[in-house]
């Protein structure tokens, strides 16, 4: 069973640079969920995806953007960077309730993007 | 969504057993109290997930009282690789993305 994977591992950017993050869900899982991770913080939602389409969303503003592909891999893209755009970027898979699975399985995350902007 | 409440950090020894408790006292007739673990430069791992009573798997148990408001986190004999943040979650089952991570208990097993 292949885990969550994510790339890059680190990442610097300027402010006002635009930045993709990637990550492989865990096999079978067909929901991502994004994470950002300030210093200190838990893990604050910014959206997730399923069957490639953004389904719930959290309160980030839209320069945070995303995509899932057929194969449930998925892309975060944050465009014109801040410097408080510097945190860990985490991704989960899940397995959705709407596979008639009652619930949603657990979050399995991958051990995120650390991302500095400068 | 419930808001949880969990002590901010708790200090253990090798081989004791470490309780961490968490409020939820607005936790919804269809919500779920699930755990995670997180280490430090890694994403947060699953430990357990229960709606009442106990529950118990191969690393931990939860105790959740018959009111729900709050839920127990049991780690027995603890060892210093379980120096970790611990995360106390509570969402409705259908809707795992709901679920808000607070900023954990940081636990710190001494030798």
């Amino acid at each position: 069973e292949t885990g969550v994977t994510q790339s890059p591992t680190h990442l610097i950017k300027t402010r006002g640079q635009q930045v993709t993050l990637r990550c492989s869900s865990q096999s079978g899982h067909n929901t991502v969920s994004w994470y950002q991770q300030a210093l200190g913080q838990g893990p604050q939602f910014i959206f997730q995806y399923y069957r490639e389409e953004e389904n719930g969303r959290g309160n980030f503003p839209p320069r945070f953007s995303g995509l899932q592909f057929p194969n449930y891999s998925s892309e975060l893209n944050v465009n014109a960077l801040e410097l408080d755009d510097s945190a860990l970027y985490l991704c989960a898979s899940s397995l959705g309730a709407w596979q008639g699975i009652s619930g949603d399985s657990p979050l399995h995350f991958g051990n995120g993007t650390r991302l500095t902007v400068t | 969504l419930a808001k949880t409440t969990q002590p901010i950090s708790m200090d253990s020894y090798e081989g004791q057993e470490v309780n961490i408790t968490c409020s939820h006292n607005n936790i919804a007739t269809n919500d779920y109290i699930t755990w995670y673990q997180q280490f430090p430069s890694q994403g947060p791992r699953f430990i357990i997930q229960g709606y009442k009573t106990k529950v118990t798997n191969e690393v931990a148990s939860l105790f959740i009282p018959a009111d729900r408001k709050s839920s127990t986190l049991s780690l027995p004999r603890v060892s210093l690789s379980d120096t970790a943040v611990y995360y106390c979650l509570v969402g409705p089952m259908d809707s795992s993305y709901k679920l808000i991570f607070g900023s954990g208990t940081r636990l710190l097993v001494r030798p």
